[in-house]
Parts: structure tokens; C-alpha cells; sequence
């Protein structure tokens, strides 16, 4: 009864270097988002993909990019780090279209970029 | 474009008071309204939701909300806070993209303390 999995918890960067988050769901969700929380600015919307096969931008999508490689799993790319992205970033899935169900949110990736 | 209001960054309550959460919103047609609680160094749990009927909304942990349609509200409450319920609020509106695409736009939370 995992729900939503990301890797990993914690990471340090520095200026410049890339990584990659993996986000992995087990509820057959066929929606999956990924969030940034910083303090005072709540959750913001960086990518979104509303099935398998597509992503779409959110509110804060540049310096990442974004993969759906199959219906479980979302990963987002870091190409070159900077300091403003250092953060907390949240994967989530929701069924999708004409579903009430509520989005189920992973633990985290807390993610320092020096 | 549908945005929700958190206007308190913190509000403190002492155990076994009542206690509010307050939520505004602002939407192009219906609402659709959530509320998500976050304990430290978790994700966002979902605590309870309103898409149409009553306008109070029963949830998890004892957790209720009440929708306002005049007032474009929607405030969680409890009727007797525990200190186990300190943690950060968070109040979110479904927003639907193109393609019927379904997407959600969280305020910026309300961090509760309940003192014993």
C-alpha cells in the first residue's frame, strides 16, 4: 500500500550540476504533478501530465523538464541547478478526468542546490 | 482564473477550543474545494472535499468545512482541537484545463498550534 514514492529523500547540488527526481505511483492514477513548496508561497505547479504520452506546463515549469515514461511513473529533470531552485518538491497523482477522488501526494524530495 | 486565500499564516488555539481555518476563493463557475493537512517532513494528506450538496463537509480526524457560496468560503473547523492537530493547512480549488484535464491550485497555507 505504497501510494506515491519518490526518490530521493534528500539531495545536495551544486551550482550547475543535474539530477533527476523519480516519482512512482501504485494507485492505476492515470494524472501525475509535480509540485515545489516554499515557505509563504504555498504549492506551485511545475508540470503536469494528465495521462501517459502527455505533459503539460504549470505555473513555474522553466530551468525543468519533465518525462511520463509509463502510466506509473513521472521523473523531473534538473539540466543545470541553481540556487533558486533549492526547494521541496512534491509528486502527486489523482484518477483524472470526471473523478472526484482527491490528489495523493508523495513525502518529498528536499533538494539543496549550493 | 480560480485562485483560493489563506489570510492567516498562523492561528493558535488552545486545546479543547474550537478552531478555524479560514478559506476564500475565487472561481468561474462551481467550485470544487479541497482541504489537505501536511505534518512535518510528510506529504499533503487530504482531509476532506466539496464538489456539490451539503454545504457542510464531514472529513478525516474529526475535521469539518463549511461552504459559503455569498460568502465564497469555505473555512474548515473542529469542534474541540487536540494538540496532535498542529500542523500546516492547506485549502485548494480543481481547476479544469484543456482537453477536460483536471488540475488544482493550492493556497499558501495556515500553520495551526494548538497549545495544551
Amino acid at each position: 500500500n505504497a501510494g506515491v514514492t519518490q526518490t530521493p529523500k534528500f539531495q545536495v547540488l551544486k551550482t550547475g550540476q543535474s539530477m533527476t527526481l523519480q516519482c512512482a505511483q501504485d494507485m492505476n492514477h492515470n494524472s501525475m504533478y509535480w509540485y515545489r513548496q516554499d515557505p509563504g508561497m504555498g504549492l506551485r505547479l511545475i508540470y503536469y501530465s494528465a495521462s501517459e504520452g502527455t505533459t503539460d506546463k504549470g505555473e513555474v515549469p522553466n530551468g525543468y523538464n519533465v518525462s511520463r515514461l509509463n502510466k506509473r511513473e513521472f521523473s523531473l529533470r534538473l539540466e543545470s541547478a541553481a540556487p533558486s531552485q533549492t526547494s521541496v518538491y512534491f509528486c502527486a497523482s489523482s484518477q483524472g478526468q470526471y473523478s472526484n477522488q482527491p490528489q495523493h501526494f508523495g513525502d518529498g524530495t528536499r533538494l539543496s542546490i549550493l | 482564473a480560480q485562485s483560493v486565500a489563506q489570510p492567516e499564516d498562523q492561528v493558535n488555539v488552545a486545546e479543547g477550543n474550537p478552531l478555524t481555518v479560514k478559506c476564500t476563493y475565487s472561481v468561474s463557475g462551481n467550485p470544487y474545494l479541497f482541504w489537505y493537512v501536511q505534518y512535518p517532513n510528510r506529504g499533503l494528506q487530504f482531509l476532506l472535499k466539496y464538489i456539490t450538496g451539503d454545504n457542510l463537509v464531514k472529513g478525516s480526524y474529526g475535521f469539518e468545512a463549511e461552504f459559503n457560496k455569498s460568502q465564497t468560503s469555505f473555512h474548515l473547523k473542529k469542534p474541540s482541537a487536540l494538540v496532535s492537530d498542529s500542523a500546516l493547512y492547506f485549502c485548494a480549488v480543481r481547476d479544469i484545463v484543456r482537453g477536460g484535464t483536471y488540475k488544482y491550485i493550492f493556497g499558501t497555507g495556515t500553520r495551526l498550534k494548538v497549545l495544551a
